[in-house]
C-alpha cells in the first residue's frame, strides 16, 4: 500500500529535549516536505526536499533540521525544542516532476513540548 | 505571493442539507487548486483538485467545487452531507511553475448534526 508513515504518533517533551520525528514513504517520491498545522493557521511549510541531499527552508523553518540521505526518509529534527513548538506535524511526498501531482500526507506527529 | 482565504472557520450543518464551503485565493502567477480533508486523527487526504479545462471539478465522496478565475475562487459544494463528512477541509494552490509549495488556507471545520 501506497504511504506515508510518520513515527511516533504522538510525543510529550521537555524543553531542550532532541528529538527526532521520522518520516518514511514508499512511492519513490522524490519530493519530500515537512508542515505544521496550529488553529487558524492552516498548515505552514517548514522544510522540504527536491531530491537526495537537496534541502531548502520553508516559511517556517526556524528551530527545525532535516537531512535527506536516502530517497524513502525525510527526518524533522528539533534539537532544542521549545514550547512554541507544541503544534501537529505532517510530513507529505509527491513524485516530484511536475507541481500538479497532488502531494500525499502522513497520519500527523503531535508534539507537546512543556 | 500566494495566499488563500476561507472565511468561514466552521460551518454547521444538518444531515442531508447542501453545503458550500467558501475558499478565495490571491495569486500573482497561474496555480493549481486543491481541496483536501482531515478526518480527526488523520492525515489529509485529498478531495478534488483544479489544473485545467472544465472549470466545475468533481471529486470523491460526492463533493465538487467550481474554478472561477474572475473571482478568484474556488467553493467547495456537496448537495447532501452524511454525518460521516464532519471533518476538517483545507483549500490549497500551489504555483504552476516549478514551485512545489501548498499555499493552505486556514481551514473550514464542517459540523453534520442529525
Amino acid at each position: 500500500e501506497a504511504q506515508v508513515t510518520q513515527n511516533p504518533r504522538y510525543l510529550i517533551t521537555v524543553t531542550g529535549k532532541k528529538l527526532t520525528v521520522t518520516c518514511s514513504q514508499n512511492m519513490n517520491h522524490e519530493y519530500m516536505s515537512w508542515y505544521r498545522q496550529d488553529p487558524g493557521l492552516g498548515l505552514r511549510q517548514i522544510y522540504y526536499s527536491m531530491n537526495v541531499e537537496v534541502t531548502d527552508k520553508g516559511d517556517v523553518p526556524e528551530g527545525y533540521k532535516v537531512s535527506r540521505k536516502e530517497k524513502r526518509n525525510f527526518p524533522l529534527i528539533l534539537e532544542s525544542p521549545s514550547p512554541n513548538q507544541t503544534s501537529l506535524y505532517f510530513c507529505a511526498s509527491s513524485p516530484g516532476q511536475t507541481s500538479n501531482q497532488p502531494q500525499h500526507f502522513g497520519d500527523g506527529t503531535r508534539l507537546s513540548i512543556l | 505571493a500566494q495566499s488563500v482565504t476561507q472565511l468561514d472557520s466552521q460551518v454547521p450543518v444538518f444531515e442531508e442539507a447542501p453545503v458550500e464551503l467558501r475558499c478565495n485565493y490571491s495569486s500573482s502567477v497561474s496555480v493549481y487548486l486543491f481541496w483536501y480533508v482531515q478526518y480527526p486523527n488523520q492525515g489529509l487526504q485529498l478531495l478534488l483538485k483544479y489544473l485545467s479545462g472544465s472549470t466545475l471539478v468533481k471529486g470523491i465522496n460526492g463533493f465538487e467545487a467550481e474554478f472561477n478565475k474572475s473571482q478568484t475562487s474556488f467553493h467547495l459544494r456537496k448537495p447532501s452531507v452524511h454525518i460521516s463528512d464532519t471533518a476538517e477541509y483545507f483549500c490549497a494552490v500551489i504555483r504552476m511553475d516549478s514551485s512545489y509549495k501548498l499555499i493552505f488556507g486556514s481551514g473550514t471545520r464542517l459540523l453534520v448534526r442529525p
